[in-house]
């Protein structure tokens, strides 16, 4: 199963844009990339995911690089309640979710 | 509304008891999983279940049983034998069948040993 690699911590001003990276340079052709999201004492969220092409949803927007080995998280204009922390997830063969200790978003005013 | 269900919220385990944690979802989903997350740290797979009556062990099983008698339900058993029970247990769910969809998870149940 790829891994990946995160950094551990970012900060993000309120209202500006949130580009959280994540690199799994051992992904293989038919995984694909997840995001989640996790605040404090709640079950991780679904964000978004994709497998080669860039992907929008109502939460956010994912960019994938052209050889797949990394991607950035876009939340367009973060909000004091983004504070969390996303993890990015390739699927696993199993079909379970491999997560690491991902990178804590905090969203200051 | 369409979702999965932990209960309790809290537990509390004496020394050598074995307590279940209860996982429902409504969502018709195939496949359910069990995670286990330390402070600090991202979940750890305990069990996964693709279908009714078959379940198999992630990668920290040991201590842990599942049983899988309906679609809905995946309860979790926390036996004497896991020595660190101390923990946020988490419950997910995905249709199964097909590999792109994600997984939705519960709020979870934090179990503490008295």
């Amino acid at each position: 199963d790829a891994k990946t690699t995160q950094p551990p911590s970012m900060d993000c001003a309120e209202g500006r844009a949130a580009n959280l990276p994540c690199n799994h340079s051992t992904i293989s052709g038919n995984e694909y990339v997840y995001w989640y999201r996790q605040i404090h004492s709640q079950g991780p969220q679904y964000i978004i995911h994709g497998l080669k092409n860039n992907e929008t949803n109502e939460m956010a927007s994912l960019i994938i690089t052209e050889d797949r080995k990394s991607s950035t998280l876009i939340l367009p204009h973060a909000t004091l309640r983004d504070t969390a922390v996303y993890y990015c997830i390739v699927s696993s063969q199993r079909n379970d979710m491999r997560f690491g200790a991902g990178t804590r978003l905090t969203v200051k005013p | 509304d369409g979702g999965i269900t932990q209960s309790p919220k809290y537990l509390f385990r004496k020394e050598g008891q074995n307590v279940t944690l209860s996982c429902e979802q409504n969502l018709n989903h195939d496949a359910m999983y069990w995670y286990r997350q330390d402070p600090g740290q991202g979940l750890r797979l305990i069990y996964y279940s693709q279908i009714v009556n078959d379940f198999q062990k992630g990668d920290i099983a040991e201590g842990y049983s599942v049983s899988r008698e309906k679609k809905e339900s995946f309860p979790l058993t926390v036996t004497s034998a896991q020595k660190n029970p101390t923990a946020f247990y988490l419950c997910a769910s995905r249709t199964g069948q097909n590999s792109n969809q994600p997984q939705h998870f519960g709020d979870g149940t934090r179990l503490s040993i008295l």
